[in-house]
């Protein structure tokens, strides 16, 4: 079965600061790809996805994520952090018939100003 | 466009009681999910519906676990007899359709079981 790595549970970064937050996934083939944000006291919402063309994939409020098929990875990535980006970043992949999404554990994301 | 409502939004109860939580997608979304948040993990799908019909329930404990969705809109989970372990966030989300759909999330439920 599909399964999903997220290798920074916590990570504490000041303002200005580049952010780069790993994700693998176990299977390979054709895949999609998801990050999920859950702000504080916020809704799980989309920050990006991929389902195919170019493996790099630009979502909102300036974050992006590259799609590396060789590599079985999808890291998110931010060149320049605000304190607002506080939050827990979630990594996802579809599984089975039905593509019921297979979370990571999360990324909780602290920036100071 | 309203989005993804759940009630309640907090439940506290003893072991081996019973809860009961609602869900309502957003309007013509056809495809509904539950999913299980403990803390410190991501959320683990509990349940996939299709309409009215159940397409994925692999990872609901059937003991204990239930869950309807009535004429492919509304949707509640029970949980009877509740377990310490069952202490979690419950969300539901929902998507126009089961593949290269966004799924939308509501806002949770958190459940503390003592």
């Amino acid at each position: 079965a599909q399964s999903v790595s997220q290798h920074n549970h916590h990570v504490i970064l000041s303002e200005a600061a580049s952010l780069e937050l790993g994700c693998n996934y176990s299977y390979g083939g054709t895949v999609n790809l998801f990050w999920y944000v859950q702000y504080p006291g916020q809704h799980l919402q989309l920050l990006l996805k991929y389902f195919s063309g170019d493996p790099l994939v630009k979502g909102i409020k300036g974050f992006e994520a590259e799609f590396i098929k060789s590599k079985f990875s999808f890291n998110l990535r931010k060149p320049s952090v605000q304190w607002s980006d506080t939050a827990e970043y979630f990594c996802a992949v579809p599984s089975g018939g039905y593509n019921k999404l297979i979370f990571g554990a999360g990324t909780r994301l602290a920036v100071h100003p | 466009e309203a989005g993804v409502a759940q009630s309640p939004r907090y439940k506290i109860i003893e072991k081996r009681q019973s809860v009961a939580f609602w869900c309502n997608p957003i309007s013509g979304h056809a495809t509904l999910y539950w999913y299980q948040q403990i803390l410190g993990q991501g959320p683990k799908l509990l349940i996939q519906f299709q309409n009215n019909g159940v397409v994925d329930d692999s990872q609901l404990p059937k003991d204990r676990f239930s869950a309807e969705r009535l004429k492919g809109v509304d949707s509640t989970l029970k949980i009877q007899p509740a377990k310490l372990e069952d202490s979690a966030v419950y969300l539901c989300a929902s998507s126009l359709g089961p593949t290269g759909f966004e799924q939308f999330f509501g806002p949770g439920t958190r459940l503390t079981v003592l």
